[in-house]
Order: structure tokens, then sequence, then C-alpha cells
């Protein structure tokens, strides 16, 4: 079974900083891997995708590493800005239909 | 574009009672999704259907139903309404291609069962 797990949980940055999320996963053999925004009482909205065979992914100020073997995937966020202040979610997708979720950070960008 | 639909947007409802979420997309997905988010639980797969006219059980299916009702909707029904089903429900569809699977979600319904 995949378990998703991003540390940190929660992030507070002032603005301008860059921001490192980090998303690990027990299960390596996955075809792509996802990452999600999700602002308050809010849906969840696709930022990147990245295939299991890239290296990365860019979008914007947005960067997506995936590095397969060792179950691990980082999302860059540069030059933070208050409207960055969300909860990212990565989900790596494996064989089978189903996308597995990690928890979350929660981040907070201050002016 | 509308993308993922889900009504209705917030819901109560009492102890027993029933009701079904509604999810419909527009663009083509062969595979739907019913997941749950909970406080410190995170998402979590309730009921899932690969293509039209079939579903499957997901981690969490206990006091659900399904209906794949064509390649659009995909409702979830609760027969039996009860407090630990207070939840925000969100609806998912996906895309896939030579193995890679892009997902889009609804923006959700929040239930809460008193």
């Amino acid at each position: 079974k995949q378990e998703v797990t991003q540390i940190p949980a929660a992030l507070s940055v002032p603005e301008g900083e860059n921001l490192v999320l980090n998303c690990s996963f027990t299960d390596s053999a996955i075809y792509n891997l996802q990452w999600f925004r999700q602002d308050p009482g809010k849906g969840l909205t696709s930022l990147l995708l990245i295939q299991s065979s890239q290296r990365e992914q860019t979008s914007g100020r947005l960067n997506a590493s995936l590095d397969k073997s060792s179950g691990r995937s980082t999302l860059y966020i540069a030059a933070s800005q208050p409207g960055d202040s969300a909860t990212y979610l990565c989900a790596p997708k494996a064989a089978g239909n189903k996308l597995t979720f990690g928890g979350g950070t929660r981040v907070l960008v201050k002016p | 574009n509308a993308g993922v639909t889900q009504t209705p947007k917030f819901q109560v409802l009492k102890t027993g009672q029933s009701m079904t979420l509604q999810c419909a997309q527009d663009m083509n997905h062969n595979s739907m999704y019913w997941y749950r988010q909970d406080p410190g639980m995170g998402l979590r797969l309730i009921y899932y259907s690969a293509s039209e006219g079939t579903t499957d059980k997901g981690e969490v299916p206990n006091g659900y139903n399904v209906s794949r009702l064509n390649k659009r909707e995909f409702s979830l029904r609760l027969e039996s309404a009860a407090p630990s089903q207070t939840s925000v429900y969100f609806c998912a569809s996906s895309a896939q291609h030579e193995r890679i699977t892009e997902a889009f979600f609804g923006q959700g319904t929040r239930l809460t069962v008193v």
C-alpha cells in the first residue's frame, strides 16, 4: 500500500523567500506524480504533473523535481508571494486507478 | 469550462437520513473518484470507477454506495447518515494516456450530520 508523507506539515515564510516542499512515497513504481494546491474551503487545483521518466517539470515560478528511485519529489516555489498561501498536496500514481495523497503542507507567506 | 461539477455544495442531515451527492464531468474522462477529506486524515478514497459500468471500493467504503450512471456522472449515496460521515466530499475524474493519469477535482460538498 502506497504511503505518502509531506514534510513540513506547515511552513511560514516572509514574502520573497523561496519555498521548498517535500513529498516522499513508499512505492517507487509510479507512473507520474501530481502536485495540487488547495485554498481554504475550496477544491484541489492541479499545479504540475511530472512523469516517472522526467526529473523536473516547470511552470512559471513553480518547479517540481522527481527522484523516483528514492521515492521523493520536491516542489520549489520561487520568490513567494502572499497569494501563494495555501495547502499543497502531492499525489503519486502507481499501477491501478487510485491516486494516493499526502497530508499536505500548509503554507503561509507573510507580507 | 465546467470541468467537474458537484452538487450540492453544502448539506446538513440528521442522523439516519439518506442523501445522494451528485458529480458530473464534461471532459470525457473514463475514471471517476469519490474522496473524503477530514482534518488530520487527509484525502481518503471512498470509491472509484475505472470506466462506465464498473465501480470498486477504496480505502473507506463502509456506509456508502455509488452509481456510475453513465460516462459523465458518478453519484455517492449515504443510505443512513451518521455523524462520523461529517466531512468534505470531493469528486474527481482523470484522463489516462499511456499510463499517465492526470486528475481534476470538483469544488467539494460540505456535509454535516447532526
